[in-house]
C-alpha cells in the first residue's frame, strides 16, 4: 500500500525559533499534499493544501507567513512553523493524494515549544 | 462537503461485532462515504468507502441505506486492537481534484475484554 512518512516523528523547540517538519510520499507521486493539525482531545484540522509547484491553498483562520508550506516536488512537502510560540505545539499530520485521487496519511510529528 | 453526525463514544466487547453510525442526510449525489480510523498517536488509517451499495473488505463492512442519508461501519469481530477514534467522512467521488477530506467529531470506540 501506499506509505507517507514524517520527518521528524517528534520534536521539542525553543519559543520563537521555526521548526521544518517533512512529508514525503515514498512510493507514489503525490501531486497534492495536505497538512493538518490535530490538538489533544480534538479532531484533525485541515490547515492548507499543496499542489507540487504551486502556491500552498490556506484554510480559513490559518496564517500563510506563520505555517510556510514548499512543495518542491512530487514526493515532498514541507511545513516551517516560524517564530514558534507555545501555543503552536501540537500533532502536525501530513496526507498525501496519490494518481487515483485517494489519500494517505504519515505518521504525524509531534511539536513541543518551550 | 455534506456534514456527518456520529455518536462520540461507543463500547464493543471483544470478539463481537462493532457497529458504528453515521449520519449524512445531506450527502450529494456524487459524494462518496468514506471511513477513517485512529488509533492514539497515530495518523489515521483508511478503512472503507462506498457510494451506495454496500461493501466489504478485510478489514470491515460498510453498510449504507438505500436512501444515502445514513451508513454504518461494521468491524465483525472486534479485537482490543480496534480501540481507536472512527471518523465517516463525505467527498466529492475519487477522481474529483477537488475533494478534500474534512474530519467532523467522530466516535470513539472502546474494545473491552
Amino acid at each position: 500500500g501506499a506509505v507517507v512518512s514524517q520527518h521528524p516523528s517528534w520534536v521539542i523547540c525553543k519559543s520563537g525559533t521555526s521548526v521544518k517538519i517533512e512529508c514525503r510520499s515514498l512510493d507514489f507521486q503525490a501531486t497534492t499534499m495536505f497538512w493538518y493539525r490535530q490538538f489533544p482531545k480534538q479532531s484533525l484540522m485541515l490547515m492548507a493544501t499543496s499542489n507540487e509547484g504551486s502556491k500552498a491553498t490556506y484554510e480559513q483562520g490559518v496564517e500563510k507567513d506563520k505555517f510556510l508550506i514548499n512543495h518542491a516536488s512530487l514526493t515532498l512537502s514541507t511545513l516551517t512553523v516560524t517564530s514558534a510560540h507555545p501555543e503552536d505545539s501540537s500533532f502536525y499530520i501530513c496526507s498525501a493524494r496519490d494518481l487515483e485521487n485517494e489519500q494517505f496519511f504519515g505518521p504525524g510529528t509531534r511539536l513541543t515549544v518551550l | 462537503d455534506a456534514k456527518t453526525t456520529q455518536p462520540p463514544s461507543m463500547d464493543c466487547a471483544e470478539g463481537r461485532a462493532a457497529n458504528l453510525p453515521c449520519n449524512h442526510s445531506t450527502i450529494s449525489g456524487n459524494e462518496y462515504v468514506y471511513w477513517y480510523r485512529q488509533i492514539h498517536s497515530q495518523g489515521p488509517q483508511y478503512i472503507i468507502h462506498g457510494l451506495k451499495n454496500n461493501e466489504t473488505n478485510e478489514m470491515a463492512s460498510l453498510i449504507i441505506t438505500e436512501d444515502r442519508k445514513s451508513s454504518t461501519l461494521i468491524l465483525p469481530h472486534a479485537t482490543l486492537r480496534d480501540t481507536a477514534v472512527y471518523y465517516c467522512i463525505v467527498r466529492v467521488a475519487p477522481g474529483n481534484q477537488g475533494g478534500k477530506l474534512i474530519f467532523g467529531q467522530g466516535t470513539e470506540l472502546s474494545v473491552k475484554p
